[in-house]
């Protein structure tokens, strides 16, 4: 196991309301990407937070955001939920002290908008 | 163009069978490679990596042809249980940019 943990697992909206999901990332690793997943594609990068910033962002609009604590846990907020918002979300952890960096993934919250 | 291209697949083995996947990348910056493999409706899990020509461990091989843009995943003796879905990633923003995947289906 990675030992990055997210939850919920599974949580059902409507349309127009906002969610909140959490990563608890993997002892030692200092930073959390988080992703999305749409069914029969890859993970799509979202965003990453290194010490507490958003580090880079992926084409996700900014009804997206999120933040990273102090001991290096994440939340991810989407507003204004839509339909196509569904699917996996995917945290990572990884511990970046050069180039070359592994990232390892949580569990994932399923999401569905209805 | 895709950034990052894979078959999807499927491809259809019998145990003990060897098979190959490749990935190609658009990006001639990206210096360091990735092989997940998912099963269905879980977390990608890290295969392996891949920063210089190639890596392998086990049954696994990877290969990096920078030339040509593209990884290579080869698994020799397939199990039933290597059945999944192969993701390749690279780096060249921070962030992961994988491709869709390839299934893989080992057979009895």
């Amino acid at each position: 196991e990675t030992g990055v943990t997210q939850s919920p697992t599974h949580l059902i909206k409507t349309r127009g309301q906002q969610v909140t999901l959490r990563c608890s990332s993997q002892s030692g690793h200092n930073t959390v990407s988080w992703y999305q997943q749409a069914l029969g594609q890859g993970p799509q990068f979202i965003f990453q937070y290194y010490r507490e910033e958003e580090n880079g962002r992926g084409n996700f609009p900014p009804r997206f955001s999120g933040l990273q604590f102090p001991n290096y846990s994440s939340e991810l907020n989407v507003n204004a939920l839509e339909l196509d918002d569904s699917a996996l979300y995917l945290c990572a952890s990884s511990l970046v002290t050069g180039v070359f960096y592994e990232q390892y993934f949580g569990p994932g919250t399923r999401l569905t908008v209805t | 163009r895709k950034e990052v291209e894979q078959d999807p697949g499927p491809f259809n083995v019998p145990e003990g069978a060897t098979v190959a996947f490749n990935c190609t990348y658009s990006n001639s910056a990206s210096q360091s490679f990735f092989w997940y493999r998912q099963d269905c409706r879980k977390e990608p899990k890290l295969l392996m990596s891949v920063y210089s020509s190639g890596n392998e461990d086990g049954r696994f091989t990877a290969q990096l042809n920078r030339a040509s843009q593209y990884i290579s995943l080869l698994i020799r003796d397939s199990k039933l249980s290597d059945s999944a879905t192969y993701l390749c990633a690279d780096t060249g923003r921070r962030a992961l940019t994988f491709g869709s995947g390839t299934r893989l289906q080992v057979q009895p």
